[in-house]
């Protein structure tokens, strides 16, 4: 079973650029999540997913940051314009919520860097 | 509100001992999971074990076991006879049965000593 697809691996962009993230989750999992991890922090939820509706974005600064779930599978998680603060990993995840458990599985996730 | 709280930045330990690796968490939610995850350097989050807030016995996944202790409201990670391939950031984190969200610890920096 493949797991969840991120790219790009790494990002260099001057502030105020734009930038896309893209993730593919694991086969069948209704549930996506993004986040972001700052150094030494646990990851930081920005937008959950369920099938293509959004179920919490309350933590996405919408300003800058809009994310998208087309057809229920594939996501991509743009900022525009970026700040230097938006430094960070960004993680996607995705979850199968039909079960007892409902382990979130991570993609390598996005090393960005804003200069 | 919900916080899940790892009282050890960082720990030390030779290799082949067990490891415990604290976690405390504060709810008022019957109906919970415990979850714990390793971050290698290399950055990928890598899924351990979990504890549902019904389950009567510890979780154990291989090296992995979780001592869940409901009424003390924690849920400690034991990894028997550590590896060198053990060093890295792990975290707990406690799910929402609600709407399948975690919210995490800050996590612990395990560094295995040959």
């Amino acid at each position: 079973e493949a797991g969840v697809a991120q790219s790009p691996r790494y990002k260099i962009i001057e502030k105020r650029q734009s930038v896309a993230f893209w993730c593919n989750p694991i086969s069948g999992h209704a549930t996506l999540y993004w986040y972001q991890q700052i150094l030494g922090q646990g990851p930081k939820l920005l937008i959950q997913f369920q099938n293509n509706g959004v179920v919490d974005d309350s933590q996405l600064p919408k300003d800058r940051f809009s994310a998208e779930r087309l057809k229920g599978v594939d996501s991509t998680l743009k900022i525009q314009p970026a700040k230097l603060e938006d430094s960070a990993v960004y993680l996607c995840a995705s979850s199968s919520t039909s079960g007892t458990s409902y382990e979130q599985y991570f993609g390598p996730g996005t090393r960005l860097t804003v200069t | 509100a919900q916080k899940i709280t790892q009282t050890q930045p960082g720990m030390f330990v030779q290799e082949k001992e067990a490891v415990t690796l604290d976690c405390t968490y504060d709810t008022s939610d019957q109906s919970y999971g415990l979850f714990w995850y390793k971050q290698p350097s290399s950055g990928e989050m890598i899924f351990l074990i979990y504890q549902g807030s019904y389950d009567e016995q510890n979780a154990t996944e291989g090296r992995y076991s979780l001592n869940f202790q409901k009424a003390r409201k924690s849920a400690n990670l034991v990894i028997s006879a550590s590896q060198l391939g053990d060093s890295a950031m792990y975290f707990c984190a406690m799910g929402e049965d609600s709407n399948y969200q975690l919210i995490w610890g800050a996590g612990t920096k395990l560094i295995i000593k040959p």
